[in-house]
């Protein structure tokens, strides 16, 4: 059973600094992994989307990474602004099933 | 597009009421998803059909629990009878063959008293 955790829960930053979100999952038969942005009261926005055969996905001053083998996914925000703050979910999608798995997210508050 | 839209956005009732929240997809997707949030479980899959169809429910807690899609453009999830356990946030999600992109509704948060 395909399990996905986010360290950490919480992460709370200066405005301008870079940071990473970490995702891992138990089974590396994955189809793809996703990762979402889930601003207080509303729903999940996709950021970007990583193919099993990618490494690695870039939009804007966001850039995501696949190590399907050691079970990872990183996203790295770049000079990160009080705008970033928001709670970030990866999701997993196993291959033969047509679902997502989520991790329980990682709650970011830039400080201006 | 609108995108999806989910009513009712807050839905407060007691436990042994019913409950039915609603969702219309974005037009020309195929796919629609049923998930729920809880600050314990976080975001879990209930349910999804493809062209009107259930295809997998096994998220589906209880009986209590029961989703319809009579068309295209509509669907439903409804809980009888309500019970406090059953208060979080439910989301539906819309999606199109051959992407994997799912494009989520602003939910509905839901109180059992």
């Amino acid at each position: 059973k395909q399990e996905v955790t986010q360290i950490p829960a919480a992460l709370s930053v200066p405005e301008g600094e870079n940071l990473v979100l970490n995702c891992s999952f138990t089974d590396s038969a994955i189809y793809n992994l996703q990762w979402f942005r889930q601003d207080p009261g509303k729903g999940l926005t996709s950021l970007l989307l990583i193919q099993s055969s990618q490494r690695e996905q870039t939009s804007g001053r966001l850039n995501a990474s696949l190590d399907k083998s050691s079970g990872r996914s990183t996203l790295y925000i770049a000079a990160s602004q009080p705008g970033d703050s928001a709670t970030y979910l990866c999701a997993v999608y196993t291959s033969g099933t047509y679902k997502y798995i989520f991790g329980t997210g990682t709650r970011l508050k830039v400080l201006a | 597009d609108a995108g999806v839209i989910q009513s009712p956005r807050h839905e407060v009732t007691e436990m042994g009421q019913e409950v039915t929240l609603r969702c219309k997809p974005i037009s020309g997707h195929d796919y629609l998803f049923w998930y729920r949030q809880t600050m314990m479980r976080g975001l879990e899959l209930l349910i999804y059909f493809n062209n009107n169809v259930p295809i997998d429910d096994s998220g589906m807690p209880e009986d209590r629990f029961s989703a319809k899609m009579p068309n295209a453009s509509f669907s439903t999830l409804k809980i009888q009878p309500s019970e406090p356990r059953d208060s979080a946030v439910y989301f539906c999600a819309s999606s199109s063959e051959g992407t994997e992109t799912q494009y989520f509704g602003p939910g509905t948060r839901l109180l059992v008293l």
